[in-house]
């Protein structure tokens, strides 16, 4: 079992519409999850972190975390051609000695905005 | 605030050719990581850096792959000799601090593009 899973997509929403991207992930003891926005041939760039369960509204973007089923959530309302990218999803990992200091990915889920 | 720097942009290599990639982190960022990205998958940790201390070098290929943060500051990977799997992005990444990346993640440099030929 992957640490942490998405569905590559792509994901092809219409101008306007929501997207919805999904990550599962396996160790129970991750505290913290980010998602990174990642533009072709360019580096991650986050835009999104939550801890606890619930919602995590910014601007367009929001943030739904489960702990209990281990699934955390990234909500884009008013999608954009802009938002066409790859979105990758982060839990804290467990390094030496326990600590939850180093960044999971998954593999990443391909969005795009058709006009 | 600058950023991470990484250098070179970009590299093309023979197969059994050794590289090294230069990364420069966040003035006063004491956690530092080296991720490699093959195409199509998610960054994967290599090696972690605490000051000039390594954390996590667990995923590291160590029979060809190498880094050193000497005075806990500027980090090097080097690879030798390489081969074509190794072909990828190599991103660099720093945090404040070792709890940090807890709160608030971490910043990734442009990254150096690998190709092995």
């Amino acid at each position: 079992q992957k640490e942490v899973e998405q569905n590559s997509g792509p994901l092809s929403v219409p101008e306007g519409a929501i997207a919805s991207l999904n990550c599962t992930y396996s160790d129970r003891g991750s505290q913290s999850f980010f998602w990174y926005r990642q533009y072709s041939g360019k580096s991650p760039e986050l835009i999104m972190f939550i801890y606890s369960n619930g919602d995590k509204e910014d601007g367009r973007f929001t943030a739904q975390l489960n702990k209990a089923s281990q699934y955390v959530s990234l909500l884009i309302r008013d999608s954009q051609p802009s938002d066409s990218a790859t979105y990758l999803c982060a839990v804290t990992g467990r390094g030496y000695g326990g600590a939850t200091n180093k960044l999971i990915f998954g593999t990443g889920t391909l969005l795009a905005v058709q006009p | 605030e600058a950023g991470v720097a990484q250098s070179p942009r970009y590299k093309i290599i023979e197969k059994r050719q050794s590289v090294a990639f230069w990364c420069n982190p966040i003035s006063g960022h004491a956690t530092l990581y080296w991720y490699q990205q093959i195409l199509g998958q998610g960054p994967k940790l290599l090696i972690q850096f605490q000051n000039n201390g390594v954390v996590d070098d667990s995923q590291l290929p160590k029979d060809r792959f190498s880094a050193e943060r000497l005075k806990g500051v500027d980090s090097t990977l080097k690879i030798q000799p390489a081969k074509l799997e190794d072909s990828a992005v190599y991103l660099c990444a720093s945090s404040l601090i070792q709890t940090g990346v807890a709160a608030y993640g971490y910043t990734f440099g442009s990254g150096t593009r690998l190709t092995v030929v």
